[in-house]
Order: C-alpha cells, then sequence, then structure tokens
C-alpha cells in the first residue's frame, strides 16, 4: 500500500482558474511533509516543508496547507509557466523520503 | 555555485554490461540518496547514505551497487543483474539524514540497447 497518495493524476487548468492538489500520507510518526515541483526531464526542486496541522507556507502563487489526514497544495490564478509535476513526499519515523506519484499540472493559455 | 552534478546526461547500456552513473555534490551534505523515476511514476529509493564510509539499501537496491568512500561523491553501478535499467536515475543529498530538503541533480536517463 502506497504510504503517499496524490490526486489527481492530471489537471488541466486555464490560466487564472483557481485549483488544489491533494495528498495523503501515512498519519502514525509523520515528521514532515515535503512539497516538490519537477519540470519535464530534470530533477525535482523543493518547494515546501510542513510539519504539523494547521501549518501555512506560501510561496507566490502557491500555498501549502496540512491537515491531520492530508496536505494541498493550493494554486492561485495560475499561469502558464506553472505547468509541472508536483510531487508530494514525507518522512516518518526513521525512514528516507519517499515521494507520491505526482500530480502533472498543465496550465493553458 | 553550490550543487549537485550528475553525469552523463544521457547513458546507453548493452545487455549484460555494467555501468557506472556519477554523482558529486558540494554543499557539504552528510546525507546523499538515489532514486528511480519510471514514465509516471513517483520517485523509487534505490540506496541511500547518511555518511560518509556507510550506505543502505532502499526500496528497489536489487541489481545496483554503490560506494561512499568520499563525502562528495556516491557514484551508483546498474550491474547486469538489474533486468529492466531503462530509466531516469536522481541523485539527491540533504545536509543531515532524517532532512526533507533534499537538493537533487539534473539526472541521468538510461536507455538498454
Amino acid at each position: 500500500e502506497d504510504q503517499v497518495t496524490q490526486s489527481p493524476e492530471a489537471l488541466r487548468l486555464q490560466e487564472g482558474e483557481s485549483s488544489s492538489l491533494n495528498c495523503s500520507y501515512t498519519v502514525s510518526g509523520l515528521r514532515g511533509l515535503f512539497w516538490y515541483r519537477q519540470d519535464p526531464g530534470k530533477g525535482p526542486e523543493f518547494l515546501f516543508t510542513l510539519y504539523s496541522a494547521g501549518e501555512e507556507k506560501e510561496k507566490e502563487r502557491l500555498k501549502a496547507t496540512l491537515t491531520k489526514k492530508e496536505s494541498f497544495l493550493h494554486i492561485t490564478a495560475p499561469k502558464p509557466e506553472d505547468s509541472a509535476t508536483y510531487l508530494c513526499a514525507e518522512i516518518s519515523g526513521n525512514t528516507p523520503l519517499v515521494f507520491g506519484k505526482g500530480t502533472r499540472l498543465s496550465v493553458i493559455a | 555555485d553550490g550543487g549537485i552534478t550528475q553525469s552523463p546526461k544521457y547513458l546507453f547500456r548493452k545487455e549484460g554490461q555494467n555501468v557506472t552513473l556519477s554523482c558529486e555534490q558540494n554543499l557539504n551534505h552528510d546525507a546523499m540518496y538515489w532514486y528511480r523515476q519510471d514514465p509516471g511514476q513517483g520517485l523509487r529509493l534505490i540506496y541511500y547514505s547518511q555518511i560518509v564510509n556507510d550506505f543502505q539499501k532502499g526500496d528497489i537496491a536489487e541489481g545496483y551497487s554503490v560506494s561512499r568512500e568520499k563525502k562528495e561523491s556516491f557514484p551508483l553501478t546498474v550491474t547486469s543483474a538489474q533486468k529492466n535499467p531503462t530509466a531516469f536515475y536522481l541523485c539527491a543529498s540533504s545536509i543531515h539524514w532524517g532532512t526533507g530538503e533534499a537538493f537533487f541533480g539534473q539526472g541521468t536517463r538510461l536507455t538498454v540497447v
């Protein structure tokens, strides 16, 4: 069973159309929840760290939030340059980073 | 500039050959990692190293080997025992073990011909 589950697998938005990406994680022993952005053919780039329920982090049009069961990446008024795959990852217990399969976001002008 | 460098960017391997992927970092990070990414899949952990001269198997270590003789370097060898090696390989580092903020290289795309 996957420890980190992301939905949807793919999302297509019009420019300016806000939406949210979901990440469900292993509830027990969570030490951190992380969001990364990956452009095609490149390595992931770190975006945010969340440690406890209720925490929020923002960067430009992106805001990451954490509840007791899941995390959301909210994208407000997206632009075409926000098109990428967004990866969620967790550290729980003494494990290294465990990644979800990602959400592939396309923003159409 | 500090960063993590993988080479080569593209690599072709014949059946039965071993190949080595290079990963070097000048960030003075203790921990280093190798992940494999297949189309439409997330990142799967091959090997990781918490500190120099130490490494552990990840979820899919069969057919791979690593070494960590220097803090800066964590090469990955894909052996002939790896039956399906065609994939995108990513190396990463973090300042300490257990830190979720990882820095990734640009990846090596390995193709078996």
